[in-house]
């Protein structure tokens, strides 16, 4: 079975720190996706990445960055964490380069920042 | 640009009810990848089907059945005398075949209670 982790269920952080969200998928998945999801937005996509090192603009990407250092690994990151970055933060995995296969998802990480 | 539309955000049944979701997509594309998510209150979202746009077969899954009219640009779910499990939020979603590496494009999600 796919397994995608990520590093925390729950984070605090404060106004303006660094904040690192890490995901791991074990499937070999070419494809690496950050979402996050708000109560009646649903799910917005933030960046993702089809390769290592490559990367592609989401539809909200303000305020983050991400890296992809190694095939089975994708970072986000806050570069000053503000509070309207509250949010549940979804990582997911797919095989493939085109749209045909469904995303296997992590277990979320709340993230609050005060 | 894509988009899908699921214009029920909550819906409540009681246990046995035949309950159905609407999703309604917006794409340029001929080639497309149409998905359904669950979400139940533990977090996770788990894939439940796919369908391709060359194929408007309609599937049935045990209490589950999805209806693909391209038509209307719909991809609608049915549960079949729904149960307390199937509470949950289900999301359409949306890929095209072509650029930007297959880009998924999610709806709001309906949130489904279901009553015993």
């Amino acid at each position: 079975d796919v397994k995608v982790t990520q590093s925390s269920r729950y984070l605090v952080k404060r106004t303006g720190e660094k904040v690192f969200l890490e995901c791991v998928q074990d499937m070999d998945h070419e494809n690496m996706f950050w979402y996050r999801q708000d109560p009646g937005l649903g799910l917005r996509l933030i960046y993702f990445s089809y390769d290592v090192k490559m990367k592609e603009k989401g539809d909200i990407p303000e305020g983050y960055s991400v890296s992809r250092e190694k095939k089975e690994r994708f970072s986000l990151i806050l570069e000053s964490a503000s509070t309207n970055q509250t949010s549940m933060y979804l990582c997911a995995s797919r095989n493939g380069l085109a749209g045909v296969n469904e995303q296997f998802f992590g277990p979320g990480t709340r993230l609050t920042v005060l | 640009a894509q988009k899908v539309t699921q214009a029920q955000t909550e819906i409540s049944v009681v246990e046995k009810e035949d309950v159905t979701l609407d999703c309604v997509y917006e794409t340029r594309d001929t080639t497309y990848y149409l998905f359904w998510y669950k979400q139940p209150p533990s977090g996770e979202l788990v894939f439940l089907i796919r369908r391709n746009s060359f194929d408007e077969q309609n599937e049935i899954s045990g209490r589950y059945s999805w209806n693909f009219q391209k038509s209307t640009s719909s991809f609608n779910f049915t549960i079949t005398a729904s149960q307390v499990v199937d509470s949950a939020v289900y999301f359409c979603a949306l890929s095209e075949a072509g650029t930007n590496a297959g880009k998924s494009t999610f709806g709001d999600g309906t949130t489904l209670t279901v009553k015993p």
